[in-house]
This record gives structure tokens, sequence and C-alpha cells, in this order.
């Protein structure tokens, strides 16, 4: 089965700098590979996604990218702003059933 | 994007009691999950609700204690029966879109659980 390992679990930056957390994942059948902020008191809300077709996604000031040779997907925020702060999941599926297994989550504080 | 409504958003429940969630979308869907989030952790997959028949439970949930509903495409319920203390946790409902490449998925808000 699918196995998601993240990675750092907390993160503290500078308002204005970049934050990169990673992912890795276990089945080399995943071809869906979405991130997730939960912001608190809320379910998960979908940032960005990236499928094994290619290497790179952006939207404005996030972005992802997927080496599926070494199986590993990084989520990207640049110019960090205080509401970025929250926590971050990634996801990758159980090949084709559609269930997602979560990474253990990172908790990025943006500090103004 | 698929609107995921569930109710309740939180509840406080003595112990020995049921709570029945509800998770209502806005749109068809074919792959309706449950997952919990037990505090301070991540997400874990509870039952894929299937529409017409019984839910499939992933390893270390069983059914007598968070029996499913699935009447139709666009709704499902998770009941949490005779609760302890260690159900208090965020259950959550999802919905996958798409397939293949297309593949979306989407939570609903939650119900935030506290048992005392």
């Amino acid at each position: 089965g699918e196995n998601v390992e993240q990675h750092p679990s907390t993160l503290s930056v500078q308002e204005g700098d970049s934050a990169v957390i990673k992912c890795t994942y276990s089945d080399s059948a995943s071809n869906y590979f979405p991130w997730y902020k939960q912001e608190l008191g809320k379910g998960p809300q979908l940032i960005i996604d990236i499928r094994s077709n290619v290497g790179e996604k952006k939207d404005q000031r996030i972005a992802v990218t997927l080496n599926k040779t070494a199986k590993h997907f990084s989520l990207h925020i640049t110019e960090t702003q205080p509401e970025d702060s929250a926590v971050y999941f990634c996801a990758a599926p159980y090949s084709y059933t559609g269930k997602l297994i979560f990474g253990q989550g990172t908790t990025l504080q943006v500090k103004p | 994007s698929a609107v995921i409504s569930q109710k309740p958003s939180r509840d406080i429940c003595q112990r020995g009691t049921s709570l029945t969630i509800q998770c209502q979308v806005d749109s068809q869907v074919t792959m309706m999950f449950w997952y919990r989030q037990q505090p301070g952790q991540s997400l874990t997959l509870i039952a894929t609700a299937n529409q017409g028949s019984e839910a499939t439970y992933e390893s270390g949930f069983v059914i007598d204690k968070f029996p499913i509903s699935r009447p139709n495409l666009t709704f499902s319920t998770l009941t949490v029966s005779n609760m302890s203390p260690e159900d208090s946790s965020i259950y959550l409902c999802s919905v996958v879109q798409g397939g293949g490449m297309n593949t979306e998925a989407f939570f609903g808000q939650g119900t935030r659980l506290t048992v005392v």
C-alpha cells in the first residue's frame, strides 16, 4: 500500500521568505498529488495539486514539483505572508481508488 | 469543484451515546470517503461510502462502531456509536471527482466531536 512521509513537521519563516515542504511516497502507480491547507477549526482546503504527467505546476505564490523517479514532491511558497500560517498536508492515492494517504502535516508559522 | 456540507459542525456528547454526522454534496459523485483527524494528528481514512451497498472499512475500523449509509450519490452519514473520550476527533467527509489524470479530492469543513 501507499506510504507518505512529510518533512519538516514544523517550519518557521520570516514574512517575505520562502517555505518548502517535502513529501515522499512509496506507490509508483500513484498519479495524483494534492496539497491541503488547514486553518484552525476548519477542514482541509485543496490549494494545489500535480499529476504524474508533469514535473512542476505554479499558481501565483505557490508551486509544486514532482520527481517521479525519486518518488518525492514538494510544495514551495514564495513571498510568504502571515495568512499563510496554517497546517499543510500532502497526500497521495492508493493507486486508482481515490482513497488518499496523508503525510503527517507541517505547521507553518510566518512571522511578521 | 464540489461543495460539501457537513452537519453538525461541532458537538459535545456524553460517553455511551451515538452521534450521526451528515454529508451533503452539491453534485453527484461516485466516490465518497470518511476520515478521522485526532487532535494534532493527520487524517486517517475510516471507510469508503459505497452507494447502495455496505461501506468498505479500513484496517482498525469496524461497522459496529462506525456505521455508514450512502442512500444516493449526493448524501452519506457516519455514525459514531457508543462513544468514549478516545473518539474525540474531527470527522471529515471527502469526495473525489474525475479520475486518472483528472482526479480531484475535496473535503467538507468537518465535524468537531468532543466526548465527555
